[in-house]
């Protein structure tokens, strides 16, 4: 059974940093793209970047575009998320997901989600 | 970069309605398209990937269709367990974007 649990979430300042993870089970880690989506309270998904297998290619949305950085550990089976330079309006539920292709980029899995809340 | 936009914002339905939400694209994404549902307080939940596949385990009364710049969730029947907000992801070309979501709720 595919898994992905994240962690990591919880307050910090604005100006601080945070690092969320994701631990990824019941498939074969290395050979999938990942992602990271948030979703602030009330509102709606928002996409925030894309690794592939190997961490050669890297996309994100310009919003987040120098301040959060997406990496991988293949041999520990996990996804990070670094955000540095938190704002208030980084305050949302974080979520790992898996992607695959099948004739189109399908996010097929995703965690459960970790709170971050930026706050005085 | 690809916008989405989702109508409607949000419908009240009873059980056993026909339903359709529309997902539209600012320019071309082909079939590059899922559909998603949220329940509160829980991730999304993958309903319909490449526009109109079905995903495994999801009732066949949800459908999709689409191509281009123009998609189409349908819900044949509602079931009281279909309330929820509907998500459209483009997944075309970074930055990938999220429709705004379309809430369906009981009348």
């Amino acid at each position: 059974e595919v898994q992905l649990v994240e962690s990591g979430g919880g307050l910090v300042q604005p100006g601080g940093s945070l690092r969320l993870s994701c631990a990824a089970s019941g498939f074969t880690f290395s050979s999938y793209w990942l992602t990271w989506v948030r979703q602030a309270p009330g509102k709606g998904l928002e996409w925030l970047a894309n690794i592939r297998q190997d961490g050669s290619e890297i996309y994100y949305v310009d919003s987040v575009k120098g301040r959060f950085t997406i990496s991988r550990d293949n041999a520990k089976n996990s996804l990070y998320l670094q955000m540095d330079t938190l704002r208030a309006e980084d305050t949302a539920v974080y979520f790992c997901g898996r992607l695959q292709f099948r004739s189109t980029w399908v996010l097929d899995y995703w965690g459960q989600g970790t709170l971050v809340t930026v706050s005085p | 970069d690809v916008q989405m936009t989702q109508s409607p914002s949000s419908l009240s339905a009873s059980a056993g309605d026909r339903v359709t939400i529309t997902c539209r694209a600012s320019q071309s994404i082909s079939t590059y398209l899922n559909w998603y549902q949220q329940k509160p307080g829980k991730a999304p939940k993958l309903l319909i990937y490449a526009a109109s596949s079905l995903q495994s385990g999801v009732p066949s009364r949800f459908s999709g269709s689409g191509s281009g710049t123009d998609f189409t969730l349908t819900i044949s029947s509602l079931q009281p367990e279909d309330f929820a907000t509907y998500y459209c992801l483009q997944s075309y070309s970074a930055p990938w974007a999220f429709g705004p979501g379309t809430k369906v709720d009981i009348k």
